[in-house]
């Protein structure tokens, strides 16, 4: 089976500006999950989707969303950007939400 | 707060020597997961030990798990130079997952 993949994997955004992440979940994933991994806070829950509903979500401001649709694949989005976002963000997906595949992540970059 | 913490931070050890690095985690769990993260990629998951199991073992890799003290540890055997890498602990506390710090181990050749 193919594995997580996410794009883009790089991206320069200017403040203030919103984007969206996309990630593509190994074939009969339901479950994706978003993380934001940075040097000081270490790896941080965002948000799980399992069959196309928000089953859980961690402690981020609501300028961080995401969707997933019918075909498992997730959208993560970011609106009005803050220095603060510059991170890398990782999507892993899972059966049932237990072992996770991660993806290669998106190197996010707010200036 | 972060659910989990691993100890030590930074692990430098031979080719050959053992590696271990320990978890400590805040709340009850379903089950502990291992990952390793080579610069800054993704990560790969090495062992799940769910929490009605005290060891477990994959290849050269020993983990155990202590619910009455909430910890954790993971046993590299026989460490390689490919064996360099930060490994995380993960609690799956039901609702989320939470990573723990992460310990920078550098296997020298």
């Amino acid at each position: 089976k193919a594995g997580v993949t996410q794009t883009p994997r790089y991206l320069i955004k200017t403040r203030g500006q919103q984007v969206t992440l996309s990630c593509s979940p190994i074939s009969g994933h339901r479950s994706v999950s978003w993380y934001q991994q940075t040097p000081g806070q270490g790896l941080q829950f965002l948000f799980e989707y399992f069959s196309e509903t928000q089953r859980n979500k961690g402690n981020f401001p609501g300028r961080f969303s995401g969707r997933q649709f019918s075909n498992s694949r997730s959208e993560m989005n970011v609106s009005t950007l803050e220095l603060g976002d510059s991170a890398l963000y990782l999507c892993a997906s899972s059966t049932y939400g237990d072992e996770q595949y991660f993806g290669p992540g998106t190197r996010l970059t707010v200036t | 707060s972060q659910q989990g913490e691993e100890d030590p931070q930074a692990l430098s050890i031979q080719e050959g020597e053992n590696a271990t690095m320990n978890c400590s985690y805040k709340t009850s769990i379903n089950n502990l997961q291992w990952y390793r993260q080579n610069s800054g990629r993704g990560l790969v998951h090495l062992i799940l030990i769910r929490s009605n199991e005290r060891e477990k073992h994959s290849g050269r890799l020993r983990v155990t798990l202590d619910t009455s003290k909430k910890s954790s540890s993971l046993l590299i055997t026989a460490s390689r130079a490919a064996d360099t890498a930060s490994y995380f602990c993960a609690t799956d506390a039901g609702n989320q997952f939470y990573f723990g710090t992460g310990t920078s181990l550098t296997v020298i050749p």
